[in-house]
């Protein structure tokens, strides 16, 4: 299994829009619409925000949104808010029932 | 709605074996096309894929455990279970347990709380 690739952290001011990138290669991210994106805060479980790419389960906030190109998927987060300050985990399907997660980001709200 | 919970020891002995039960409420593995994972997360350290089995036993493991671990489903107590053997420190994480989608794939989303597990002597 190939790992994903993350930047280390990401940060923002209150109102304003950023975005997390995830590479991978053609045997995850680029050869399959299986991303996924989750939030965890310190202390607590993972939660799903986005599924198969740009798919929001319900109840999650429509400020987060997913993207694929090529072998990189991206997290946006828009109209940043104190409490998206967490860690973000992409993770992708790698063939053969298997998965990658990514290494994690950490965004901060300045 | 469907909530899991995972239960066991804490502590595990270096070079014994680690066992973990997830408990699904909620709704019924048996009657379910999910499949249902295992994923740990070392203390300070990032997630990672130990594996999956649908509700008729069939697993998929992550190749860098497959060795040591084996993972089980009971359908008559709505659980299922993990075994990871020949433990090292490298092991201490907390330990999730969660719902895949359908036919194994899709996202995780369902995920209990974590029980942490800490190897050492």
């Amino acid at each position: 299994q190939s790992a994903l690739t993350q930047p280390a952290s990401v940060s923002g001011s209150p109102g304003q829009s950023i975005t997390i990138s995830c590479a991978g290669t053609s045997s995850d991210i680029g050869g399959f619409i299986l991303v996924s994106w989750y939030q965890q805060h310190p202390g607590k479980a993972p939660k799903l925000i986005i599924s198969e790419v740009n798919k929001r389960p319900s109840g999650v906030s429509d400020r987060f949104s997913g993207s694929k190109s090529g072998n990189t998927a991206s997290l946006t987060i828009s109209g940043l808010q104190a409490d998206d300050e967490a860690e973000y985990y992409c993770c992708s399907y790698a063939g053969s029932s298997s998965y990658v997660f990514g290494p994690g980001t950490r965004v901060t709200v300045l | 709605q469907v909530q899991l919970q995972e239960s066991g020891p804490g502590l595990a002995k270096p070079s014994e074996t680690l066992s973990l039960t997830c408990s699904v409420s909620g709704g019924s593995i048996s009657g379910d096309s999910h499949y249902w994972a295992w994923i740990r997360q070392p203390p300070e350290k990032g997630l990672e894929w130990i594996g999956t089995i649908s509700n008729s036993g069939n697993t998929y493991l992550n190749p860098s455990l497959k060795s040591r671990v084996t993972i089980s489903v009971d359908t008559s107590k709505n659980q299922f279970s993990l075994r990871l053997n020949s433990v090292t420190a490298a092991d201490t994480s907390v330990y999730y347990c969660a719902r895949l989608g359908s036919w194994g794939l899709g996202a995780f989303d369902i995920w209990g709380q974590g029980t942490m597990v800490i190897v050492s002597s």
